[in-house]
């Protein structure tokens, strides 16, 4: 049964830093393994979908890699600003299903 | 593209009341449609899938007489919580993929349900 662990829980930082979100997986046998962004009571806002043939993904300031052969991936903020204040959940594809992380509430403050 | 509606964003209903919540993919034909329920500060738990056409798969622990699942065409899905009670008070999230579990599912914007 596959499990997906995501270290830390929270995190709260002060502007401008640069920040590791960390995810595991029990099982390497995924498809994909994509990152998402809630707000709080708001739906999931998708951030990278890395695909399991890929080995990272970036949209601006963020980087996102997999290695499926241990088990991780990691959400790299740059730069990090107020706005990215969220919870972060990964989530990873199975053969028939997509099971999420335990999620990273992180905090930017000014 | 690949946008996926719930509505009501919001609903309030009496225990013991049914309540249905529909999710519908706006342009696309989703083969497979997935709902989700998320307690207070916990992550995601997948309640069950479904395919056009055919019965919904329900996860281990989740009746499948309370939550009923139709999935009547490629762009529409309905839950139903039936006899609603507060313990089924959560954000109800619903997904649409254009294929199999392993392809990229797409998040409506959820629904909040309180049950008094």
């Amino acid at each position: 049964k596959q499990e997906v662990t995501q270290i830390p829980a929270a995190l709260s930082v002060p502007e401008g830093e640069n920040l590791v979100l960390n995810c595991s997986f029990t099982d390497s046998a995924i498809y994909n393994l994509q990152w998402f962004r809630q707000d709080p009571g708001k739906g999931l806002t998708s951030l990278l979908l890395i695909q399991s043939s890929q080995r990272e993904q970036t949209s601006g300031r963020l980087n996102a890699s997999l290695d499926k052969s241990s088990g991780r991936s990691t959400l790299y903020i740059a730069a990090s600003q107020p706005g990215d204040s969220a919870t972060y959940l990964c989530a990873a594809y199975g053969t028939d299903k997509l099971i999420f992380g335990t999620g990273t509430r992180l905090q930017v403050f000014p | 593209g690949a946008v996926v509606s719930q509505h009501p964003s919001r609903v309030i209903c009496k225990s013991g009341t049914s309540v249905k919540i529909e999710c519908r993919s706006l342009d696309f034909q989703a083969t497979t449609m997935f709902w989700y329920r998320q307690f207070p500060k916990q992550s995601l738990m997948l309640m069950a899938t479904s395919n056009e056409g055919s019965k919904a798969t329900y996860e281990q622990g989740v009746e499948k007489d309370k939550f009923l699942i139709n999935h009547a065409s490629l762009t529409l899905s309905t839950l139903t919580v039936t006899s609603a009670h507060p313990e089924d008070s959560s954000f109800y999230i619903c997904s649409a993929s254009d294929g199999q579990g392993f392809y990229e599912q797409y998040f409506g914007p959820g629904t909040r349900l309180t049950v008094t």
